[in-house]
């Protein structure tokens, strides 16, 4: 299958801070990456989609000023949690898609980033 | 949109027996429903999936069937193994579109 690369697996940061969450597609070229929260033996909710070259969109509820993404490669896509408070601490995890490519319509999922928020 | 129903929440089996897991999706435009399987603080790993143009899948002891009449499509797991505890979650797309998940399953296998 294909690769999808995030880092940091885990970060702490203090309240009040930024946090910058990368996504890469290592073996192919994603247009599209998809960020998705999960709490704690909870399913996977969708945050946004990131799109390639233009602006992300949100799902309702997530506040795009505070949850930054930026698409700017076919191959990377970030998120950053403005301002973070502990109620913002969560598993983050992104996932590309490979269009029918070689992976077919699979979603390849990124390590997560464990976000604790101190 | 679409709205994806995962049951059970949890499931418990003993080794070697059988785990069905069942999922019901609401949107018919939907066409490629993936399995996930997530261990704990690790990511979801494909396991298996099927498009909407094949009512069953089989790869090695998993298989997935897909009734697109009923919206409806399930996870067959035999001669279930200690290492197949996890959390599996179903999940249904318009082709390349984005992901909706299920609840999740959490299923356990005893020894």
């Amino acid at each position: 299958g294909a690769v999808v690369s995030q880092h940091p697996s885990r970060v702490i940061c203090k309240s009040g801070t930024s946090v910058k969450i990368e996504c890469r597609s290592l073996d192919f070229q994603a247009t599209t990456m998809f960020w998705y929260r999960q709490f704690p033996k909870k399913s996977l909710m969708l945050m946004a989609t990131s799109n390639e070259g233009s602006k992300a969109t949100y799902e309702q509820g997530v506040e795009k000023d505070k949850f930054l993404i930026n698409h700017a490669s076919l191959t990377l896509s970030t998120l950053t949690v403005t301002s973070a408070h502990p109620e913002d601490s969560s598993f983050y995890i992104c996932s590309a898609r490979d269009w029918g490519g070689r992976a077919g319509f699979g979603a390849f999922f990124g390590q997560g980033t464990r976000l604790t928020v101190v | 949109g679409e709205n994806v129903e995962q049951h059970p929440s949890t499931l418990s089996v003993q080794e070697g027996d059988s785990a069905v897991i069942k999922c019901t999706y609401s949107d018919s435009a939907s066409n490629y429903f993936p399995w996930y399987k997530q261990e704990l603080g690790k990511r979801p790993q494909l396991i298996i999936d099927i498009r909407s143009n094949v009512g069953e899948k089989k790869d090695q002891r998993i298989a997935v069937t897909l009734n697109k009449t009923a919206k409806h499509f399930s996870l067959h797991i035999t001669e279930t193994q200690p290492e197949d505890s996890a959390v599996y979650f179903c999940a249904a797309s318009i082709e390349s579109n984005m992901l909706t998940f299920g609840g999740g399953t959490r299923l356990m296998v005893k020894p």
